[in-house]
C-alpha cells in the first residue's frame, strides 16, 4: 500500500490563481479530511469527507472547495488563491468515520506559497 | 516542515536521556487525547493515545500520563535516540470523530549524539 499520496510536493502561486491539490488513499477508508499547517498554530481543518458524494466544512473552510466523488480521492480547490493560504497542507484518512480511537494517516504534505 | 518548526518550544536531550514532553489542554471535556510526531518535511504520524478513564498508557519505548485535575498530559520517551528527533503534539477529542479534534502547537526534540 502507497498509504496517503499528495501532489504536488510544492506549489507557488500568484494571487487571484486557481489550483487543484491532490489526495488519494489506496487503504479504503471512509474518512478523509484536509487541514492546513501553520507556524505558531496547531492544524487546522478545512474541510472533511465521511464517504464518496459526503463532504462537509471544517474550522477553516473559506476559500477552498472539495469533492469526493470515489473512495480513493480528496481534492482540494483553490478558488482564488490569497497570500493568507500560503502554508503546508495535509490530507489524512482514517478508516471508519466517526470514529476517533481509528488511527488517522497523513500524507507527505504540500507546500504551497502564494505571492 | 522546517517552517513550522520555527518558533516552537524546543527540548534539547542527550542521546540514551530520556524525553519529557509536555502538553496542556484546553477542554476539561475532552475524553480521548493523541500524540503524534512529525518529522523535517513529512505529515504526522500517531505515536499513542490514552482515553480519560486512565492516566498511563505505555507502549514501546513511550508512556503517556494524563492529570485531568490541571489538565496536563505528557509524553515519555525512554533512551532518546537520534531518531526521535522531530516535533510532537497532543490533540484532544470531545466525543466525537476527527472533525472534533483540536491540536496542539507541538514541541521540538532535539537530540543530542
Amino acid at each position: 500500500n502507497a498509504g496517503v499520496t499528495q501532489t504536488p510536493k510544492f506549489q507557488v502561486l500568484k494571487t487571484g490563481q486557481s489550483m487543484t491539490l491532490q489526495c488519494a488513499q489506496d487503504m479504503n477508508h471512509e474518512y478523509m479530511s484536509w487541514y492546513r499547517q501553520d507556524p505558531g498554530m496547531g492544524l487546522r481543518l478545512i474541510h472533511y469527507s465521511v464517504g464518496a458524494g459526503i463532504t462537509d466544512q471544517g474550522e477553516v473552510p473559506n476559500g477552498y472547495n472539495v469533492s469526493r466523488s470515489t473512495t480513493e480521492d480528496f481534492p482540494l480547490r483553490l478558488l482564488s488563491a490569497a497570500p493568507s493560504q500560503t502554508s503546508v497542507y495535509f490530507c489524512a484518512s482514517s478508516q471508519l468515520a466517526g470514529v476517533v480511537e481509528d488511527t488517522q494517516y497523513f500524507g507527505p504534505g504540500t507546500r504551497l506559497t502564494v505571492l | 516542515g522546517e517552517s513550522v518548526g520555527l518558533h516552537l518550544p524546543t527540548l534539547s536531550v542527550q542521546e540514551g536521556d530520556n524525553s519529557i514532553i509536555n502538553c496542556a489542554y484546553s477542554n476539561s471535556a475532552s475524553d480521548y487525547f493523541i500524540w503524534y510526531k512529525q518529522e523535517s518535511g513529512k505529515g504526522p504520524q500517531f505515536i499513542i493515545d490514552i482515553r480519560s478513564n486512565m492516566d498511563k498508557r505505555q507502549g514501546q519505548r513511550v508512556t503517556v500520563l494524563l492529570n485531568k485535575t490541571v489538565k496536563h498530559l505528557s509524553l515519555q520517551i525512554a533512551a532518546t535516540q537520534p531518531g526521535d528527533s522531530a516535533v510532537y503534539f497532543c490533540a484532544e477529542n470531545i466525543s466525537g470523530g476527527y472533525q472534533k479534534v483540536t491540536f496542539g502547537i507541538g514541541t521540538k526534540l532535539q537530540v543530542i549524539p
